[in-house]
C-alpha cells in the first residue's frame, strides 16, 4: 500500500543554515506530493506541493522536487531562520479522499 | 474570517465524562475530516465525511461518534472518556472529493483527560 516515510526529528540547526528534510514514498503511479508545516500551536497548512514527476514545488524560500526514480519529496531551504521552527509533514494523495502522513519531523533553528 | 474553525480550542475533563468538539468551515468544501495528533505529532486520521456520508471510519473506538448535519459542520462526541484520550484533535476540510488535494486544518482542539 501507499506509504510516507519522513526522517526522523529533531533536526536542529544555527539560523542561515542550510536545510534537508528527507521524505521517500512508496505508491502505485504517480501521486501528487505535498508538504504540509504546522507552527507551534496551530494547524498544518500546506506549504508546497507538486502534482507530477520533476516538478518542483516552491513556497517561501522552501522547495521539493518530485522524483519518481528515487521516490523522493526531499524539502530543502537555502538559509533557515528562527520562524521556520516547526513541524514539517510530508504526504501523498491516496486513494478515496485521504492524504498519507508521513510521522512529521520537528525543525529547531537556533539563533 | 477563519475558513476552519473548532471549539472549544481548549477542554479540560475527567475520565467518565462525555464531551463534543464541533467543527465548521466556510469554504464551500464538501469533504471533512477528524485527525488525532499524539503528544509525538504523530497524525491520525479517524474520520471522513463526504456531502454527509460517512466514507472513512479508521479503528477508533466506538465510544467516538462523529455527527454531520451538514456540508459545513462535523462534530465529533467522546462518550466514557479514557486518560488515553489526551490528544490535539483537528478538523480539516477539502473539495475535489476523492481526488482530495489541499487540506484546510482547524486550530485544533486540546483534550486533557485527568
Amino acid at each position: 500500500g501507499n506509504s510516507v516515510t519522513q526522517m526522523e526529528g529533531p533536526v536542529t540547526l544555527s539560523e542561515e543554515a542550510f536545510l534537508t528534510i528527507n521524505c521517500t514514498y512508496t505508491a502505485t503511479g504517480y501521486p501528487s506530493l505535498f508538504w504540509y508545516v504546522q507552527y507551534p500551536g496551530e494547524g498544518l497548512q500546506l506549504l508546497l506541493k507538486a502534482t507530477k514527476a520533476d516538478d518542483k514545488g516552491s513556497n517561501k524560500g522552501f522547495e521539493a522536487t518530485y522524483r519518481k526514480e528515487t521516490t523522493s519529496f526531499h524539502l530543502e531551504k537555502g538559509s533557515v531562520q528562527v520562524s521556520d521552527s516547526a513541524v514539517y509533514f510530508c504526504a501523498l494523495r491516496g486513494n478515496n479522499y485521504q492524504l498519507i502522513w508521513g510521522a512529521g519531523t520537528k525543525l529547531i533553528i537556533k539563533p | 474570517d477563519t475558513a476552519v474553525s473548532q471549539t472549544p480550542k481548549y477542554l479540560v475533563t475527567q475520565m467518565g465524562n462525555d464531551k463534543s468538539i464541533k467543527c465548521e468551515q466556510n469554504l464551500g468544501h464538501d469533504t471533512m475530516y477528524w485527525y488525532k495528533q499524539d503528544s509525538k505529532k504523530f497524525l491520525k486520521i479517524m474520520f471522513s465525511y463526504n456531502n454527509k456520508e460517512l466514507i472513512i471510519n479508521e479503528t477508533v473506538p466506538n465510544r467516538f461518534s462523529p455527527k454531520s448535519p451538514d456540508k459545513a459542520h462535523l462534530n465529533l462526541h467522546i462518550n466514557s472518556l479514557e486518560l488515553g484520550d489526551s490528544a490535539v484533535y483537528f478538523c480539516a476540510s477539502t473539495l475535489g472529493g476523492r481526488r482530495v488535494d489541499e487540506q484546510y486544518f482547524g486550530p485544533g482542539t486540546r483534550l486533557t483527560v485527568t
